[in-house]
C-alpha cells in the first residue's frame, strides 16, 4: 500500500497566482481530509469528504479556498488568489469507514507565498 | 463543543529520562482517543489510540497512554527517552456520538531530547 499521496511537496509561488494541491487517498477509505499546519495555529481541519461529497466545511478560511473530490481517488484543494499568509503545510488524510476515526496522512505539501 | 489542550509546549528532556506529556479535552460524552507522532520534515503517524476497554493502552515505541474518563486526560508516558524520540506529538479526539468523523487536534508538545 503506497499511502495517501500528495503532490506537489514544494510549491512556491507569488502572492496572486492560483494554486492546487492534489491528493490520492489509500484505496477503500470514505474519508479525505485535509488540513492546514501553521505554527501560530497548529493542526487546523479545513474540510472533509466522506463518499467524495463534502462534509464540513467549516474550517475553510475563506472564498479563496476551494476543495474538490470527483472521484474516490483523488480531491484537489485550490487556493485562488493566494496570500503570503496562506504559507503553511497541508496536509490530506484518509480513513476507513471501519477505523474508528483512525486517519493515515500524506506527507504534505509546503506551500510558500511570497 | 469538543477541544484539545496540550498544556505543554515545549519539553526538553535528557535520554533516559522519563516522559509524560499531557492532554485533556472537553467533551462530556463517549470519544476516541488518540496520540499522533510527527518527527522532523515527516508526516503524522499514529502512535497508539484508545477507543474501549482497558484506560491503559500501549503503543509503538514504548508509548503508552492511559485514559482517565473522571479527569477527561489521556496523559502518553513513556519511562525512557531516546533522542530518537525527538517529534512532535499531537493529542486527538473524537466524539462518537456526534456521527461526525473528524478529529480535534490539540496544538502539540515538542519534545527535544538531548543524548
Amino acid at each position: 500500500d503506497a499511502g495517501v499521496i500528495q503532490s506537489p511537496r514544494h510549491e512556491v509561488t507569488e502572492m496572486g497566482q492560483e494554486v492546487t494541491l492534489r491528493c490520492k487517498p489509500i484505496s477503500g477509505h470514505d474519508y479525505l481530509f485535509w488540513y492546514r499546519q501553521t505554527m501560530m495555529r497548529g493542526l487546523e481541519l479545513l474540510i472533509y469528504f466522506n463518499n467524495n461529497v463534502p462534509i464540513d466545511d467549516s474550517g475553510m478560511p475563506e472564498d479563496r479556498f476551494s476543495a474538490k473530490m470527483p472521484n474516490a481517488s483523488f480531491s484537489t484543494l485550490k487556493i485562488q488568489p493566494s496570500e503570503p499568509r496562506d504559507s503553511a503545510v497541508y496536509f490530506c488524510a484518509s480513513s476507513p469507514i471501519t477505523s474508528r476515526n483512525e486517519q493515515f496522512f500524506g506527507p504534505g505539501t509546503r506551500l510558500t507565498v511570497l | 463543543a469538543q477541544s484539545v489542550s496540550q498544556h505543554n509546549h515545549h519539553v526538553i528532556l535528557s535520554e533516559a529520562a522519563s516522559l509524560e506529556l499531557g492532554c485533556n479535552y472537553s467533551y462530556g460524552g463517549t470519544v476516541n482517543l488518540f496520540w499522533y507522532v510527527q518527527y522532523p520534515g515527516q508526516h503524522l503517524q499514529l502512535l497508539l489510540k484508545y477507543f474501549s476497554g482497558d484506560p491503559l493502552v500501549k503503543g509503538i515505541k514504548g508509548f503508552e497512554a492511559e485514559f482517565i474518563k473522571s479527569k477527561f486526560s489521556f496523559n502518553l508516558r513513556k519511562p525512557s527517552v531516546q533522542w530518537s524520540d525527538t517529534a512532535e506529538y499531537f493529542c486527538a479526539v473524537n466524539a462518537r456520538q456526534t456521527g461526525a468523523n473528524n478529529l480535534f487536534f490539540g496544538t502539540g508538545t515538542r519534545l527535544t531530547v538531548i543524548p
